[in-house]
């Protein structure tokens, strides 16, 4: 079975800073995606960025990005220029594309960013 | 405007008294599905539907019923709540046409159950 392990419960950075979140993943699929949602205050889940495994290239959003290590099964989330409104609940979330799947998404535990003025 | 609604977004109960919390989509998605958020945890899947009347058991679905009579609605059913079912829950839904999944999935806003 799936898992996906985020190591970091908590992070805190200065607001305009760069801050790196971290997640890993087990899987024996080699298709598959990833993503990271971002869940404010208000407990509403919101899609941040996705990568699909058979891409190289690391996927970005504006001032999120991606560093996606198939091999290291590793799948970390920068925020570049940090604003208050980043502060949230980060999860990182794997999906199989194996034929057969379902939809389901596999969670990780998630990560409290704090963003300090 | 495309959107997942959840009613209610905040319900205490007591224990035993069953309870529904609904789940309706406008995007004509084929697939849906619960899950359940709890601190420690992240989100487990409850039960999915993959269309109408197609339903099956997630990671987490012991105490749990669901129905899809219309491929809009995706209610959960709590038959006899329980403390351990205190929690915060998420429907969402996604396209799955033709062998074809979208890969995003539409998630509600939440609902907050406290079961005493």
């Amino acid at each position: 079975a799936q898992t996906v392990t985020q190591s970091q419960p908590e992070m805190s950075v200065q607001e305009a800073e760069t801050v790196t979140l971290s997640c890993t993943y087990d899987t024996s699929e080699s298709d598959y995606y990833l993503f990271w949602y971002k869940q404010p205050p208000s407990r509403q889940m919101i899609l941040v960025i996705r990568q699909e495994a058979y891409k190289q290239q690391n996927a970005t959003e504006n001032r999120f990005s991606v560093n996606f290590q198939k091999a290291a099964k590793s799948f970390s989330l920068k925020i570049s220029d940090s604003q208050l409104g980043d502060a949230a609940m980060y999860f990182c979330a794997y999906r199989s594309d194996y034929g057969g799947a379902t939809n389901k998404l596999i969670f990780g535990t998630g990560t409290l960013l704090a963003v300090q003025p | 405007e495309a959107q997942v609604t959840q009613n209610p977004r905040y319900l205490i109960t007591v224990t035993g008294k069953k309870l529904t919390v609904t789940c309706s989509q406008n995007m004509n998605h084929e697939y849906m599905s619960w899950y359940r958020q709890d601190p420690g945890l992240g989100l487990r899947q409850i039960y999915y539907s993959m269309n109408v009347e197609v339903t099956d058991k997630g990671d987490v679905p012991e105490g749990y019923k669901v129905s899809r009579k219309e491929k809009r609605n995706f209610p959960l059913i709590l038959e006899s709540p329980s403390p351990n079912q205190t929690s915060l829950y998420f429907c969402a839904s996604s396209s799955w046409s033709g062998g074809v999944r979208e890969e995003t999935q539409y998630f509600g806003p939440g609902t907050r159950l406290l079961v005493l």
